[in-house]
């Protein structure tokens, strides 16, 4: 079975700051997607960067970078100069890509980050 | 601009009535996922479709949610009868298999008094 785990319900940080926001998985298959999504006050749910099982290298998306540690089955999301807009909901989610039945996109259940000015 | 549309936007509707919500996925998407929002318990999957086939329902309450798409550019999700703990807001979400991101739509709030 898949599993995400987000153990931080909430922070804050000052503005400018780097933020790390943890993520760990556990998931029976080979080969698999990690991917973050912000959702804000709106509501929608909006897409930050992907990080495949087998790639060599940690993700980076502009201030974005995701923090890949297969080992620990870790991928924290590193947010750089933290702006006030990054005030949102993030959610860790998985995908697998062999396993049947752990295609699915699963969903970790989010860390509500507060940026102050 | 190619996204991900849900129908309605806001539902609110009385205890035991029927209420239908509607994707269109993006063209050319082949996955469709189906999630429900609440505080209490995150964003739970409730149905995975590819290529219009069912695969992974198991997270739907089957005696009263069924889900599914008449065709590639309909996904429906059917409550009946409807229930005060229903109330959530439902996502759509369309992908394809390979490793890309999921596009999500805007959700549809429900509300059942």
């Amino acid at each position: 079975a898949q599993k995400i785990t987000q153990t931080q319900p909430g922070m804050f940080v000052q503005e400018k700051e780097a933020v790390t926001l943890d993520c760990t998985y556990d998931t029976s298959d080979p080969s698999y997607g990690l991917f973050w999504y912000k959702q804000p006050s709106s509501g929608e749910m909006i897409f930050l960067i992907y990080q495949g099982s087998y790639d060599q290298q940690n993700a980076t998306e502009g201030r974005y970078s995701l923090n890949f540690q297969k080992a620990r089955k870790s991928a924290n999301l590193v947010i750089s100069a933290s702006q006030l807009g990054d005030s949102a909901m993030y959610f860790c989610a998985m995908r697998g890509y062999v396993v049947q039945g752990a295609q699915k996109l699963v969903f970790g259940q989010g860390t509500r980050l507060t940026i102050n000015p | 601009d190619a996204r991900v549309t849900q129908t309605p936007r806001d539902k609110v509707t009385e205890m035991g009535q029927e209420v239908t919500m509607r994707c269109q996925p993006i063209l050319g998407h082949n996955t469709v996922f189906w999630y429900r929002q609440t505080m209490m318990q995150g964003l739970e999957l409730l149905a995975y479709f590819r290529n219009r086939a069912p695969l992974d329902d198991s997270g739907m309450p089957k005696d009263r949610f069924s889900a599914e798409m008449p065709d590639a550019t309909l996904a429906t999700l059917k409550i009946q009868p409807s229930e005060p703990r229903d109330s959530a807001v439902y996502f759509c979400a369309s992908g394809t298999n390979g490793n890309t991101e999921a596009f999500f739509g805007q959700g549809t709030r429900l509300t059942v008094v």
